[in-house]
């Protein structure tokens, strides 16, 4: 089965800083891979995605991610970080069930917190 | 639009007990998605349906949970009976086929089994 790992629980940086969220994945053929974002008490939303093309996707609220194949990495960044920022922030990668159905699978979550 | 409806939002009951949340996805998506997130295990799939269908229900985690959708606007996640290792935040999405990667996530139903 696909999975990613998210090998920090929390990041910790300044506003105005720039910011890493850290993601690694494992999957067998060419990754489809997602970042998610999660503030208090609402639902995940959606940030950006990579399924093919250029290694650095854009995506909302001024994030990028750069998808490293060698490393197998998708770390989630940005130039400048915003208090508003703070969330709890999912990799996720699809993974495609034993009937042949597809599905994400998220990674265990990186808390930021943007201090300011 | 107003997004992914879930009611309620809390859910305070006592073990042994029937428990049914809510979701009304966003109308014209056709994939509807229950997850259940906690400390201990994360975001899990328990179920998903396709144009009402369930499509995958492999993270159903036991008999007691069962998930219906009568209609396209309309699904229950019911627990029968409820146990305190249920308690969790219990989220509804919605996507459409195009986009089955870009769900939309309600608020959630914060369960609590005593």
């Amino acid at each position: 089965a696909q999975s990613v790992a998210q090998p920090e629980d929390q990041v910790n940086v300044a506003e105005g800083n720039p910011l890493t969220v850290k993601c690694t994945y494992s999957v067998s053929g060419n990754p489809y891979l997602f970042w998610y974002v999660q503030y208090p008490n609402r639902g995940l939303q959606f940030l950006l995605k990579y399924i093919t093309g250029d290694n650095l996707v854009k995506g909302s609220y001024g994030f990028e991610a750069e998808f490293n194949k060698s490393q197998t990495s998708f770390h989630l960044k940005k130039p400048s970080a915003l208090v508003s920022d703070s969330a709890l922030y999912f990799c996720a990668v699809r993974d495609i069930t034993t009937t042949g159905f597809q599905k994400l699978v998220f990674g265990t979550g990186t808390r930021l917190l943007v201090s300011p | 639009d107003a997004g992914v409806i879930q009611s309620p939002r809390h859910e305070v009951t006592e073990m042994g007990q029937e428990v049914t949340l809510r979701c009304k996805p966003i109308s014209g998506h056709d994939y509807l998605f229950w997850y259940r997130q906690t400390m201990m295990r994360g975001l899990e799939l328990l179920i998903y349906f396709n144009n009402n269908v369930p499509i995958d229900d492999s993270g159903m985690p036991e008999d007691r949970f069962s998930a219906k959708m009568p209609n396209a606007s309309f699904s229950t996640l019911k627990i029968q009976p409820s146990e305190p290792r249920d308690s969790a935040v219990y989220f509804c999405a919605s996507t459409e086929g195009t986009g089955i990667y870009e769900q939309y996530f309600g608020p959630g139903t914060r369960l609590t089994v005593t």
